[in-house]
């Protein structure tokens, strides 16, 4: 069945440091692969996705990904982090069907001065 | 273009009670999907539906739940006989018929707390 991971909990980054969140999966075939934002008490937002082609993918407020299928991971990078970025950040892939998300368990993000 | 609305955003029960948590998919969107939140975890699907059909409730509590999303009118998530496990935010989101990309977008969520 379809997985993500997600290993680490909570992250805590120092403003204007640069970020990387970590995103492993489990798939059959060429995955799908997404991260979404959580603000506190908030829905999720869509970052960034990836389907095919470039393996280097761009988002939004300044956020990318790369695909790396030879280590199974599409991990999230922000260059120099702001601390309106401190959220809780999902990856996630849909199953088989495409009928349903499979979301990580989560990392929380903490932006220390 | 308004996006994913919910409502209420927040409910509270006490526990025997109803909960009735409405989801209104983007304009032009077919498809819903129902996903719940527990508190320190990710969301964990429940039903995809699309109008007047459900496709895939596989993540539904067998007893007490139940999801319809009707041909007129928002998609309704129904918890009979609320108890305190059922305290939780369930969010909502959709998808387009032709979405050949899979996106969903997601609504602000519905707070459920029962006491």
């Amino acid at each position: 069945a379809q997985s993500v991971t997600q290993p680490d909990i909570h992250i805590t980054v120092s403003e204007g440091a640069s970020l990387e969140l970590r995103c492993n999966y489990s798939y059959g075939a060429t995955p799908y692969l997404f991260w979404y934002v959580q603000s506190p008490g908030q829905g999720l937002q869509l970052l960034l996705k990836y389907f095919s082609g470039d393996t280097l993918v761009q988002g939004i407020k300044g956020f990318e990904a790369e695909f790396k299928r030879s280590q199974s991971s599409f991990n999230l990078r922000k260059p120099s982090v702001h601390w309106s970025d401190a959220a809780e950040y999902f990856c996630a892939v849909p199953n088989t069907g495409f009928q349903k998300l499979v979301f990580g368990t989560g990392t929380r993000l903490l932006v220390s001065p | 273009n308004a996006g994913v609305m919910q409502n209420p955003r927040h409910l509270v029960r006490r526990r025997g009670q109803e909960a009735r948590l409405r989801c209104s998919p983007m304009k032009g969107h077919s498809h819903v999907y129902w996903y719940r939140q527990l508190p320190e975890e990710g969301l964990k699907f429940m039903v995809y539906l699309q109008k007047e059909n459900i496709i895939d409730e596989s993540g539904m509590p067998k007893e007490r739940f139940s999801a319809e999303f009707p041909k007129e009118g928002p998609s309704i998530l129904r918890i009979q006989q609320v108890v305190r496990g059922d305290s939780a935010a369930y969010f909502c989101a959709s998808s387009p018929q032709t979405s050949g990309s899979f996106e969903q977008y997601f609504g602000p969520g519905t707070r459920l707390t029962v006491t």
